[in-house]
């Protein structure tokens, strides 16, 4: 079955603790993304890749980290500087094609802080 | 001015009626837009997406694109309960290369039965 898998589905992190955030997808896509998700609110862009290692940073990307060693894999670190990392995050990818760029998600990384 | 904006709802629609959905968008050069419906405590998924103005019908629902207007519609015909959900609009600035989208705050749809 094709797809973005992301994990683990509920993650808990205490304070100070560093978590990380798996993202595989089995598409062939070239561009990956990590959007954080709050409550009532719409998607808000962390960090994306476009290309094996090379990432932007999107909107919101102090308190975050993320690799791309291998086009498959987009892991994303919440370190212990991001104050309020409780949130739905998720993890998208899509083809590189100019305008058309439609993006799929995964199901989704509930965090909490303990 | 918001980038994408969304009327946030929540939108109520008895079942059987259409339901429209609008989104208005700042960036005139905007290339193309999307639809997703995101279910309670669910991920995003895509249902539309446009690219030309006027029309563009997939069974129940038309999505609407007015560029001269800046706005971008969804109508969804003979609304069932399994439509209620947060409706999010998407765009695709008018920078090629960049493959980002900017997502509006959603609109949230109840069908009552």
């Amino acid at each position: 079955d094709g797809g973005i898998t992301q994990s683990p589905k509920y993650l808990f992190r205490k304070e100070g603790q560093n978590v990380t955030l798996s993202c595989e997808q089995n598409l062939n896509h070239d561009a990956m993304y990590w959007y954080r998700q709050d409550p009532g609110q719409g998607l808000r862009l962390i960090y994306y890749s476009q290309i094996v290692n090379d990432f932007q940073k999107g909107d919101i990307a102090e308190g975050y980290s993320v690799s791309r060693e291998k086009k498959e894999s987009f892991p994303l670190t919440v370190t212990s500087a991001q104050k309020n990392p409780t949130a739905f995050y998720l993890c998208a990818s899509s083809i590189i094609s100019g305008a058309k760029n439609i993006q799929y998600f995964g199901a989704g990384t509930r965090l909490s802080v303990l | 001015q918001k980038e994408v904006e969304q009327n946030s709802g929540p939108l109520s629609v008895p079942e059987g009626a259409i339901a429209s959905l609008n989104c208005t968008y700042s960036d005139r050069g905007s290339q193309s837009f999307f639809w997703y419906r995101q279910y309670s405590g669910k991920s995003p998924e895509l249902i539309m997406f446009i690219y030309s103005n006027g029309d563009k019908e997939d069974g129940r629902f038309t999505a609407q694109l007015n560029k001269a207007s800046q706005y971008v519609s969804l109508l969804i015909r003979d609304s069932q309960p399994s439509d209620s959900a947060t409706y999010l609009c998407a765009v695709h600035p008018p920078n090629f290369g960049n493959e980002k989208l900017t997502f509006g705050t959603g609109t949230r749809l109840t069908i009552i039965p």
